[in-house]
């Protein structure tokens, strides 16, 4: 049980282009999912806490309009990278929270690298 | 002082030996407390979560947690060559149940 799955597993986009990651609760609803990103060799970085069908909640520093998070459905959350820069390539990973659960569960990661 | 810290290794143990990996926090208002095992390139895998003080064993881990000495362990009995990773360490942020502090990870390393 708990498997969460991401979309894609690795992108490559130009500078200046969006991209969409898809993050899905497979076995079980997610009433939280928690974005993060991750640089090579560095801890886990909090980016956003979204809650099902509210606006999602970021951590100081993380630019909102950049980072648009939508958590639509207990099982569906995407975060895109609008207008994405070299800087933003990292490794992005959600994770997901069951009803009264305080364990999270992190699906298998995105990827990006901007060019 | 770091909220949540570990030393960052690399930890090399013996193959079959045990491996014993420690975390400390600052805030003494935290209840949850988990352990996590990162492989290199790939995504955080929940390995043991504690809520209350003393041992929890699962399989060849084993959580220890110290409420009043602010301190959570993980022992890992036989150590296989697949357990080589980096373990991180979380608590849960006071005030909020489900958001996490991460510590940066010790790296392990078991060595055949």
């Amino acid at each position: 049980g708990a498997v969460v799955s991401q979309h894609p597993s690795w992108v490559i986009c130009k500078s200046g282009t969006s991209v969409k990651i898809e993050c899905r609760s497979l076995d079980f609803q997610a009433t939280t999912m928690f974005w993060y990103r991750q640089f090579p060799k560095q801890s886990l970085m909090l980016m956003a806490t979204s809650n099902e069908g509210s606006k999602a909640t970021y951590e100081q520093g993380v630019e909102k309009d950049k980072f648009l998070i939508n958590h639509a459905s207990l099982t569906l959350s995407t975060l895109t990278v609008t207008s994405a820069h070299p800087e933003d390539s990292s490794f992005y990973i959600c994770s997901a929270r069951g009803r009264g659960a305080n364990e999270q569960y992190f699906g298998p990661g995105t990827r990006l690298t901007v060019t | 002082q770091k909220e949540v810290e570990q030393n960052s290794g690399p930890l090399s143990v013996p193959e079959g030996a045990i491996a014993s990996l420690n975390c400390t926090y600052s805030d003494r208002g935290s209840q949850s407390f988990f352990w996590y095992r990162q492989y290199s390139g790939k995504s955080p895998e929940l390995i043991m979560s504690i809520y209350s003080n003393g041992d929890k064993e699962d399989g060849r881990f084993t959580a220890q947690l110290n409420k009043a000495s602010q301190y959570v362990s993980l022992l890992i009995r036989d150590s296989q060559p697949s357990d080589s990773a980096t373990y991180l360490c979380a608590v849960n942020r006071r005030g909020n149940n489900y958001q996490l502090i991460w510590g940066a990870g010790t790296k392990l390393i078991i060595k055949p």
